[in-house]
């Protein structure tokens, strides 16, 4: 059974840092490519960044990008997100997800950028 | 950026019924399209991809069809722990990006 477990979520003041980590069990980590998604409040799913198995493409929304960076360590079965320059906006629960559609989500972390 | 437009917003159906939810999307993605289901509190959970292919254990009722910019999700007959939000999801274009839908709240009626 996919398990994804996502941690390091919280408060955090506009224009600091975070970085969100997702340890996944259950199926060969290495095998899939991995993605962020997030849902703000009352609002929809919205795509965040995703890598492809071994790390060699990555993507961003238009939204994140410049700001938030994206990786994986295949041998500790981890993905990471490093959220730099965060503003209100990017305020949201944080679903880790795996493959090209998504067959597993984690239960979320969630991020909350106020003053 | 490919742009996935959901109709309705809203639908409010009895159960027993037939729901019909559209996608439609700005660009061809093929058969690349993923639907999701979520209830409130709760992760999304895979239902259909492929466009019509059903994920592991979810029941026959629901069905997916199209191909190109337009897709449907169809629930055949509407029991009381269908209703929910869904969203579809293109995935054509990934690498590098993926889009979703804004979503198809589903009411009681």
């Amino acid at each position: 059974e996919v398990q994804l477990v996502e941690s390091g979520g919280g408060l955090v003041q506009p224009g600091r840092s975070l970085r969100l980590s997702c340890a996944a069990s259950g199926f060969t980590f290495d095998d899939y490519a991995m993605h962020w998604v997030r849902q703000a409040p009352g609002k929809g799913l919205e795509w965040v960044s995703g890598i492809t198995w071994n790390g060699g493409s990555v993507g961003y929304a238009d939204s994140v990008k410049g700001r938030f960076t994206i990786s994986r360590d295949n041998d500790k079965k981890s993905l990471f997100l490093q959220m730099d320059s965060l503003r209100p906006d990017d305020t949201a629960l944080y679903f880790c997800v795996v493959g090209d559609y998504y067959v597993g989500w984690g239960q979320g972390t969630l991020v909350s950028v106020s003053s | 950026e490919i742009v996935m437009t959901q109709s309705p917003a809203t639908l409010s159906v009895s159960p027993g019924e037939r729901a019909t939810l559209s996608c439609r999307a700005s660009q061809s993605v093929n058969t690349y399209l993923a639907w999701y289901q979520q209830k409130p509190g709760q992760a999304p959970r895979l239902l259909i991809y492929g466009a019509s292919t059903r994920a592991t254990g979810v029941p026959a009722r629901f069905s997916g069809s199209g191909s190109g910019t337009d897709f449907t999700l169809t629930i055949s007959s509407l029991q009381s722990e269908d209703f929910a939000s869904y969203y579809c999801q293109q995935y054509d274009t990934w690498p590098p990006g993926v889009s979703f839908g804004q979503g198809t709240r589903l009411e009681i009626k």
